[in-house]
């Protein structure tokens, strides 16, 4: 299996421009994850979908952050304008979901840098 | 709220013991472990359940006292490859079976020759 792929790897743009974030899960997982990290605030959760469904997004920033499943198969986080605060690895995960509890598989993440 | 590690950092020979603890002031309903190495992802390690099931590596154990809120990561013999960050995730009562976790600080291990 291919594992959790992220796209683009780094990704360095100026503050106000629109960024897009790509993850696609492993086959058959029905949760995914994003997540950020900072030195500052380390591992944070961003949203969580299952089955496609955004169950909690309660850890989104603010209104400049929106994620997207529209099937599952790809996910999508967006920053629309960024700022350079935003600046972070961003993760994405996935696990089987469902009824029983699993391990996340974490994706290789994107390095965001806002200049 | 964030679970507390500690200690936040411990630097160990090859073969020596090392313990990185967990602490939650919420009730828990599962804790899991990660490590993760410099530049990379975080890798699973080992699941805790209320309950006492575990699920995870062989040659690392673990506790969990659900009364006290804490889980407690065991390494021993430690090996070089042990290097990294480890970081505990607890799925709170609330949030169990969504594997909604929320992960400590981290705890950055080195190990030497």
């Amino acid at each position: 299996d291919a594992g959790v792929i992220q796209s683009p790897r780094h990704e360095v743009t100026e503050m106000g421009q629109e960024v897009t974030l790509r993850c696609k899960p492993i086959s058959g997982h029905n949760s995914l994850f994003w997540y950020r990290q900072t030195m500052m605030r380390g591992l944070e959760l961003l949203i969580y979908f299952n089955n496609n469904v955004p169950i909690d997004d309660s850890g989104m920033p603010e209104d400049r952050f929106s994620a997207k499943m529209p099937n599952a198969s790809f996910s999508t986080l967006k920053i629309q304008p960024s700022e350079p605060r935003d600046s972070a690895v961003y993760f994405c995960a996935s696990s089987l979901g469902g009824l029983a509890v699993h391990e996340q598989y974490f994706g290789p993440g994107t390095r965001l840098t806002v200049t | 709220q964030q679970p507390v590690q500690s200690p936040q950092a411990v630097i160990l020979r090859e073969g020596e013991d090392a313990v990185i603890n967990c602490s939650s002031s919420k009730a828990l309903y599962s804790v899991h472990w990660y490590r993760q190495k410099h530049g990379e992802a975080p890798v699973f390690l080992m699941i805790l359940l209320k309950g006492g099931e575990q699920k995870g590596h062989d040659k690392i154990s673990a506790s969990f006292n659900e009364k006290k809120q804490q889980s407690s990561l065991y390494l021993t013999a430690s090996q070089l490859s042990y290097s990294g960050t480890y970081f505990c995730g607890t799925e709170s009562m609330g949030s169990s079976n969504t594997g909604k976790l929320i992960f400590g600080q981290g705890t950055t291990l080195q190990v030497k020759p």
